[in-house]
């Protein structure tokens, strides 16, 4: 099974609607993040948590909004989607006691709005 | 502004061929440097990253990057691609041990038999 799980894998759904997009991890690390990947643009940070009780907006939270329910589980959502939210978002963890902070991504969510 | 570019958007080389993929940074801190690979359908997977030392580092697969502060560089280079090589390569920057990285645009690799 995959250390970083995201779910759904692809979803289609039309403008307006809510969406939650979900990230379990079972590599026991504090730190989780939302990336959202467009082509041309590479990753873009929307949120990251540093523990349970720590939100932190990154560079394009504007239209998001997440939910830490627990070490392990860090929930991404679009209250109102839009077209130009169609894009491959990435959840990723990373260890606070390694020395660089490197990544480790799931497999990543693909999202069309209609 | 902190900022990571990619120049090349596309790259085709032959197999067996060598491969350089270029990578320029500007950040205002002592940068913590990686390199991803992502495979059609996959997420993120980690090549080689550098923070300190050797200014030359060796990653998975036969990945080697090298650390060039004077121009800002961590290229990407590998002595023999193999057809598994083909997908797409993301350079990035963070600070310390954050995890908040800035990614370039990325380049795609095409490798032809």
């Amino acid at each position: 099974d995959a250390d970083v799980t995201q779910t759904p894998r692809n979803r289609i759904t039309k403008t307006g609607k809510r969406i939650m997009l979900e990230c379990s991890q079972t590599k026991g690390h504090d730190r989780m993040y939302w990336y959202r990947q467009d082509p041309g643009l590479g990753l873009q940070l929307i949120y990251y948590s540093f523990d349970v009780k720590d939100i932190n907006k990154g560079e394009i939270s504007d239209g998001y909004s997440v939910s830490r329910q627990a070490q392990a589980k860090f929930s991404l959502s679009l209250e109102s989607a839009i077209p130009n939210q169609t894009a491959l978002y990435f959840c990723a963890t990373s260890d606070p006691t390694g020395v660089t902070g490197e990544l480790f991504f799931g497999e990543g969510s693909r999202l069309t709005v209609l | 502004a902190q900022s990571v570019t990619q120049p090349d958007i596309h790259i085709t080389v032959s197999e067996g061929a060598s491969l350089e993929l270029r990578c320029n940074y500007s950040y205002g801190a002592t940068p913590y440097l990686f390199w991803y690979v992502q495979s059609p359908g996959q997420g993120l997977q980690l090549l080689l990253k550098y923070f300190s030392g050797d200014t030359l580092v060796q990653g998975i697969k036969g990945f080697e990057a090298e650390f060039k502060r004077s121009q800002s560089s961590f290229n990407l280079r590998k002595p023999s691609v193999h057809w598994s090589d083909a997908a797409e390569y993301f350079c990035a920057v963070g600070a310390s041990n954050t995890g908040k990285l800035i990614f370039g645009q990325g380049t795609t690799l095409q490798v032809k038999p």
